[in-house]
């Protein structure tokens, strides 16, 4: 069975470009979630996305965004780049909302590098 | 709000010693506690979580966590370690939210070393 798959392993952009992260979750799982794991900051949650609809976002600014197609894989965007958008951005699924918490399966990430 | 500290950034430990790794954590009610690690390159694999019950936790790899209360810890051990345990390790704790993982905030991780 495939895990979590992300792509590109690798993106390297300047300042003020858009970029955009794709995450396809494992047969079955409806929940995505995306963290960003910048270095010495440890991850922090970026969006949750269930059902194509986003539950919940974390504390970071409107350009970050993104959305989850109907075969629940997901896109993260990034617009406006910043150095500090520099980070490798993970991307989770789990079965979804099933009132308690469930293990999450991470993918390989995405290492972004903004010039 | 919760948070999750690990006070050792870098551990080195020789192959075939024992391990123990900390957490601690802030939170007011009684947490969901993880403990996730990652090896270079690759994401966060599931090691163990605590829930409820038993406070003593087996998980993979030989690894297991203490839940202590009355210390708010969550400290990770493995008896003897090998040299494919070196990765970075990742305490989280989360809240029952009735959704998903969503409220799961992580510890900034403990880098090991094995020396040989």
């Amino acid at each position: 069975e495939a895990g979590v798959t992300q792509s590109p392993t690798h993106l390297i952009k300047t300042r003020g470009q858009q970029a955009t992260l794709r995450c396809s979750p494992i047969s079955g799982h409806t929940s995505v979630y995306w963290y960003q794991q910048a270095l010495g900051l440890g991850l922090q949650f970026l969006l949750w996305y269930d059902e194509g609809e986003e539950r919940n976002r974390g504390n970071f600014p409107p350009r970050f965004s993104g959305r989850q197609f109907p075969n629940y894989s997901s896109e993260l965007n990034v617009n406006a780049l910043e150095l500090e958008d520099s980070a490798l951005y993970l991307c989770a699924s789990s079965l979804g909302t099933g009132g308690a918490y469930e293990k999450l399966f991470f993918g390989s990430g995405t290492q972004l590098s903004v010039l | 709000a919760q948070s999750v500290t690990q006070p050792d950034i870098h551990i080195t430990v020789s192959e075939g010693a024992s391990l123990e790794l900390r957490c601690n954590y802030s939170y007011g009610a009684t947490p969901y506690l993880f403990w996730y690690v990652q090896s270079p390159g690759q994401g966060l694999q599931l090691l163990l979580k605590y829930f409820s019950g038993d406070t003593l936790v087996q998980g993979i790899k030989g690894f297991e966590a203490e839940f202590k209360r009355s210390q708010s810890s969550f400290n990770l051990r493995k008896p003897s370690v090998h040299w494919s345990d070196a990765a970075e390790y990742f305490c989280a704790v989360g809240m029952y939210s009735g959704g998903g993982a969503d409220g799961l905030t992580f510890g900034k991780g403990t880098h090991l070393i094995i020396q040989p």
